[in-house]
């Protein structure tokens, strides 16, 4: 079945760095990738998106980069603030409706 | 703000009870997809309805149910409890069925005892 597998599943890093995640898919008609920012209670949000037509694409501190021969998508935020500090679900569109997650990368930044 | 709101916030039941959990979707948005997300997992899909009817499954069984309103309110209704039912449950709106953006809300936190 379709399936997105995230890594890594804790990330900790200096205020400051760079924090990389990475994710791969399973369905190869998946066209559409999200990637989503959960804070404690919250709901997740939507942070950057990515088509199956575009291999990169960036807003900002986020940056979204798309292999889509080899499956693989992966999040890069620059210049990380104590803020940035959640959990980063990375998810692909499905059957045209059906969005899958991954199982989430919990990113600590230090400050 | 996504301007999706669900009730209750927290919900304690017993095993073999029936629940239900309600949403109030953006509005203007027609489609809503509910999630089941245990603790230290992403969502898992359940289901979507868009303009009040089911429009795709996830796997769960049928003691999982939904409906949809007019007024851009839903329902996400769950018989005959099991411990493993215990959860955060999300629904997200979306313009549109065809519209692949997910606007959630904060969830409800159900326990089941």
């Amino acid at each position: 079945g379709e399936n997105v597998e995230q890594h890594p599943s804790t990330l900790s890093v200096q205020e400051g760095d760079s924090a990389v995640i990475k994710c791969t898919y399973s369905d190869s008609a998946s066209n559409y990738f999200p990637w989503y920012k959960q804070e404690l209670g919250k709901g997740p949000q939507l942070i950057i998106d990515i088509r199956s037509n575009v291999g990169e694409k960036k807003d900002q501190r986020i940056a979204v980069t798309l292999n889509k021969t080899a499956k693989h998508f992966s999040l890069h935020i620059t210049e990380t603030q104590p803020e940035d500090s959640a959990v980063y679900f990375c998810a692909a569109l499905t059957g045209g409706f059906k969005t899958i997650f991954g199982a989430g990368t919990r990113l600590f930044v230090k400050a | 703000e996504t301007g999706v709101t669900q009730s209750p916030t927290h919900l304690i039941k017993t095993r073999g009870q029936q629940v239900t959990l309600r949403c109030s979707s953006q509005s203007g948005h027609n489609t809503v997809s509910w999630y089941q997300q245990a603790l230290g997992q992403g969502p898992q899909f359940i289901f979507q309805y868009y303009r009040e009817e089911e429009n795709g499954r996830g796997n769960f069984p049928p003691r999982f149910s939904g409906l949809q309103f007019p007024n851009y309110s839903s329902e996400l209704n769950v018989n005959a409890l099991e411990l493993d039912d215990s959860a955060l449950y999300l629904c997200a709106s979306s313009l549109d069925r065809t519209e692949e953006k997910l606007f959630f809300g904060s969830g409800t936190q159900l326990s089941v005892l």
